[in-house]
Formats: structure tokens, sequence, C-alpha cells
């Protein structure tokens, strides 16, 4: 079993649902960050959690250490949200394990 | 301020060629990391340094050598390139004190024929 699990591994909605995309892990970490790919492209950081809940825009980001799980929320969903998604967590110092990756497509 | 920038973006290798990818970060980060990306696999740690003149071996670190000479700098040298090395390569650092965040390179998408 992956210490990092996302889910679902691939989601395609229609432009303004709501998206939820569920990380769970299961070691003791530091730190739970939320990548983004767009095709073809870099990875971009788009949050960092230890705590609580972020929100950037239409992107929230939650995180319950008690559950070792995390979620990310997408508002409003738009074509241009169209990426994979990737959890990683920080485990000490140097290691980051990184979930498989959830590809989200938002039909217009 | 260009953040952490990796160079070749593509190349394509003849089995048993060598080469370097070349990977540097201006933001005076002490962690840098050479990953792979493969469909299906994630992302894999091929090495890691931890600061400068210190490097140490990640998931998958074999036909591959690092070389962190100086803060900025982290590169990734393939001696003797084969098939299964074909991959997207990204370079990333760490900032760990105070809010951690991670950046990434662009990628390298590598062949190797």
């Amino acid at each position: 079993k992956n210490e990092v699990e996302q889910s679902p591994q691939n989601l395609t909605a229609q432009e303004g649902e709501f998206i939820t995309i569920n990380c769970s892990y299961s070691v003791g970490i530091s730190a739970l960050h939320w990548l983004q790919q767009h095709p073809g492209g870099g990875i971009v950081s788009l949050f960092m959690l230890s705590s609580g809940k972020k929100k950037h825009g239409r992107l929230i980001a939650t995180i319950n250490i008690q559950e070792k799980h995390s979620s990310l929320h997408i508002t409003a969903s738009h074509p241009r949200d169209s990426a994979v998604y990737i959890c990683a967590v920080s485990r000490g110092a140097q290691k980051l394990v990184f979930g498989q990756g959830t590809r989200l497509t938002i039909n217009p | 301020n260009a953040g952490v920038t990796q160079t070749p973006k593509f190349q394509v290798l003849k089995t048993g060629q060598s080469m370097t990818l070349q990977c540097a970060q201006d933001m005076n980060h002490n962690s840098m990391y050479w990953y792979r990306q493969d469909p299906g696999m994630g992302l894999r740690l091929i090495y890691y340094s931890a600061s400068e003149g210190t490097t140490d071996k990640g998931e998958v670190p074999n036909g591959y050598n690092v070389s962190r000479l100086n803060k900025r700098e982290f590169s990734l040298r393939l001696e003797s390139a084969a098939p299964s090395q074909t991959s997207v390569y990204f370079c990333a650092s760490r900032v760990l004190q105070g809010n951690e965040k991670l950046f990434f390179g662009s990628g390298t998408q590598l062949s190797v024929l």
C-alpha cells in the first residue's frame, strides 16, 4: 500500500461544478503539499498545509491531522483548471512522498 | 528572480551516450532534489542534496550521479544512458524554515533510443 493515496485517479466534470480531490496518508508528517501540473507543463505548488485550512481564489485546501486526510476543493470549476493535482507529504527534513496524482478534466 | 532553472527542456540520446542535466536556483535554498516522472508511477526521488557539498541517494539512484558544487547548482549526470531512463526529469528546491514551500524546474523530457 502506498504511503500516500489519492482519489479519484481520474475526474471529469462540467464547467461550474464543485470539485473535491482527496489525499490520505499513512505516516506521520510535518507538512502536506498540493501541487498542480498542466499537460506538458511544469509543476507548481498550490498550498502547503500543516493544519486547518487555506484558501486561494477558487481553491481551498483542508487537512485533518488526526484522520491523516487532506482535501483540495475547486469552486466554480473552469476548463483552465484541467490538470493533474498531486498531493505530497513531508516526512522530516528531506523526505517527500508523492501521491500518484489525480487527472482532472473540466469540460465547457 | 527566476526560481528554479532547469536545462535542457528536451533531449534525445542513443543508448550508451552520456549527458548532464543542469539545475540552478536563486532562492538560497539548502535542499535540492532530482525526480523522475513516469506514467502511472508518480514522482520518484533519484538523488537529493541537503546542503552544499552533500548528496544522498533516493529511491531510484542506479545509473545516475549528481554534483552539488555550490548552493545554487545541482546537476544530474547519466554516464551511459539506457532506454529505461527515458522519462521526464524535474529538479526541485525546498525551503524548510518557516513556511515550507516547494519549487520545481520546468522539466526535461529525455528519450533514450
